[in-house]
């Protein structure tokens, strides 16, 4: 079945350093999303990217959908505590009626103050 | 505007017990999922309706599971019996006809099966 991969599935960073998680699918991806899920919390939606090779920008959030929709990243800048939390791509998995989110296995980020 | 919201937020049940979870989505969201994330696992889908119909239910684990929604509002998933592998944090999305990927995640029901 479809399986994304992301790496890595841990990490701890100093604040105001960078940090960069990567999703990667065997096949051609429809589309990414990317969500957010801070410990206890439930997952938000964070941006959607369908173009080959589409950049979007949030603040210090960087996405980037790889020109063979087989990969994305997520990079932030200059990360603060409030970044805390695991962060998923998820691909939406259109077939017949459905349209559930394949979610990647997640990079849990840990920023120390 | 009233987000997703899920009852109870945590439920602590034997194995054999039975639980009925309960999802009310974003008002006229008419797509709804259930998900499930297991001991800090990946989110996993269990199933999808668009308003009162199962559109698909491929992820539900087995027919210990039975989910419904009633006149295409809120939404229940009940497990009969109750086994320790369906531990987890279940949650409840919704999203717009047209916004599929946009889905909206309630605060989940943390299950303990002991």
């Amino acid at each position: 079945g479809q399986q994304v991969m992301q790496i890595p599935q841990y990490q701890h960073v100093q604040e105001g350093e960078d940090f960069t998680t990567y999703c990667n699918s065997s096949t051609t991806l429809s589309n990414i999303q990317w969500y957010k899920q801070r410990p206890g919390g439930h997952p938000v939606f964070l941006i959607q990217l369908v173009k080959s090779g589409e950049v979007k920008k949030q603040k210090r959030l960087t996405f980037q959908f790889g020109e063979a929709k087989k990969n994305s990243s997520l990079h932030i800048t200059a990360t603060q505590t409030t970044d805390v939390g695991t962060y998923f791509c998820a691909e939406t998995a259109y077939g017949g009626a459905t349209n559930k989110l394949i979610f990647g296995t997640g990079t849990l980020l840990a920023v120390q103050p | 505007e009233a987000g997703v919201t899920q009852f109870p937020s945590h439920s602590v049940i034997e194995k054999g017990q039975t639980v009925t979870l309960r999802c009310d989505p974003i008002s006229g969201h008419d797509n709804l999922y259930w998900y499930r994330r297991v001991m800090g696992k990946e989110i996993k889908f269990l199933l999808h309706f668009v308003k009162e119909s199962k559109q698909d239910e491929s992820g539900m684990p087995n027919n210990r599971f039975l989910a419904e929604r009633t006149g295409g509002t809120y939404s229940t998933l009940k497990v009969q019996p109750a086994e320790l592998e369906d531990s987890g944090v279940y949650f409840c999305a919704s999203s717009q006809v047209y916004r599929v990927g946009e889905q909206y995640f309630g605060p989940g029901t943390r299950l303990t099966v002991t």
